[in-house]
Formats: structure tokens, sequence, C-alpha cells
């Protein structure tokens, strides 16, 4: 079995502070694991992936994640906040390595404050 | 252009009429993924496909049909549409040709089951 908790369902932070966006997992198997985002009325889009290669993940529009095993996290930062980071983000995990079986967290509605 | 493309993007029907909505990619991909986004809960997997001929249940299969007789589609079949499947529904693709590969979404299809 696996899951997703991703804690706070909104987020603040002021244009140009840390994003920190946490996301936790739980999987019987070496796991997959996701970022996606969300703006208004849009599909979903990969941020990024980690594919057990390195721990820290790099993805588009300056965002990153780190998979610690040892905290079975994998949180999501970007340095500076954007306006246009508004959106909700997803976390989702895939424990048989593709994405035959993808689970989701609730998501978190990012709000960026000028 | 890589997409996914479902219809229609938006549905009102009445409890019990069957129903369809229909997704389709031009990517060639072998995986298609069928999601339903409900506040606070995120996006469930309904039903997914490997290939053609080949589907199988998500977390919340019930009251869902799909079929893949084509690689290129995917619908989604409402045979006795109720009110708790009053949601928005989300298509995916992606290939399997590399083990962790980009999925695809489409942009969504609200339904509103009265």
């Amino acid at each position: 079995a696996q899951s997703v908790t991703q804690l706070g369902s909104h987020v603040s932070v002021s244009e140009g502070a840390l994003v920190l966006l946490r996301c936790n997992y739980s999987s019987s198997v070496p796991p997959y694991l996701f970022w996606y985002v969300q703006y208004p009325n849009q599909g979903l889009q990969l941020l990024l992936k980690y594919t057990s290669a390195a721990t820290l993940v790099k993805g588009i529009n300056g965002f990153e994640a780190e998979f610690k095993k040892s905290e079975t996290s994998f949180h999501l930062t970007k340095p500076s906040a954007h306006m246009s980071d508004a959106a909700e983000y997803f976390c989702a995990v895939s424990g048989s390595g593709g994405y035959q079986k993808v689970t989701f967290g609730t998501g978190t509605k990012l709000q960026v404050i000028p | 252009e890589a997409q996914v493309t479902q219809n229609p993007r938006y549905l009102i029907t009445v409890t019990g009429k069957k129903l369809t909505v229909t997704c389709s990619q031009n990517m060639n991909h072998e995986y298609m993924s069928w999601y339903r986004q409900d506040p606070g809960l995120g996006l469930r997997q309904i039903y997914y496909s490997m290939n053609v001929e080949v589907t199988d249940k998500g977390d919340v299969p019930e009251g869902y049909k799909v079929s893949r007789k084509e690689k290129r589609n995917f619908p989604l079949i409402l045979e006795s549409p109720s009110p708790n499947q009053t949601s928005l529904y989300f298509c995916a693709s992606s290939s399997s040709k590399k083990k962790v590969d980009i999925q695809y979404f489409g942009a969504g299809t609200r339904l509103s089951v009265l």
C-alpha cells in the first residue's frame, strides 16, 4: 500500500520569501515521487520527479525537492516566491516504478502575497 | 503538439442517464489513466490502462467503466450516473519506453449529475 500526506491545505507566503510545501509518503517498495502544479481551470503539470537517482531533484520554474528516506519526506522548496507561483500543488507516489498506480496527496494551495 | 484531449469540458446530466467522456492522446503512449478530483481529497485514480485491451482498477472504480480498443483512446463510461459522481475528471497518458516518464494531463471535464 502507498499513501501521501501533504501538511497544510493552504500556505501563504510573501513575494520573495521561501516557499516550503511539505510531503510525507508511505510505500512498501522503493518509491517514485512527483510534484505537480495545477493552475486555476487547468490540468496538472509535472514540476519534478524523483526516480532513485540524485536525492536533490531540480524541476521547472526554480522549484526543487529533496528525497529523505529516513524521514519519508519529499518537501518542495523554492528560494523566492513569485506571484505566478500561486497555484495548487500535489505530491504523488508510485511504488511500481511507473504510472500504473499513482496515489496523490490532497493538495496544498499556495497563496503569494504582494 | 503533444496533447491529451478530453471531451466534453463541461457536462450537466441527470441521474441514471448514461454518458461517456472521451479521452484521446496523440503521443502513441501505452499508459493512460482516469482520475477524479474532489475538494479536500486530491486526485484519486479511477482506472488505468497499460496498453490496448489491458485495463485495471484504481482506487475508486465503482460506478465507472473503461475500454481501450485503440491505443490513442481511453473513454470513461458512467452507465448510471449518480450525484456522488459530480466531480472534475482528468485523463492522463504516459509512455512505457522510459521507466518513469512524464505524465501528460488533459484539461479536465467538469461533470454535474443532478
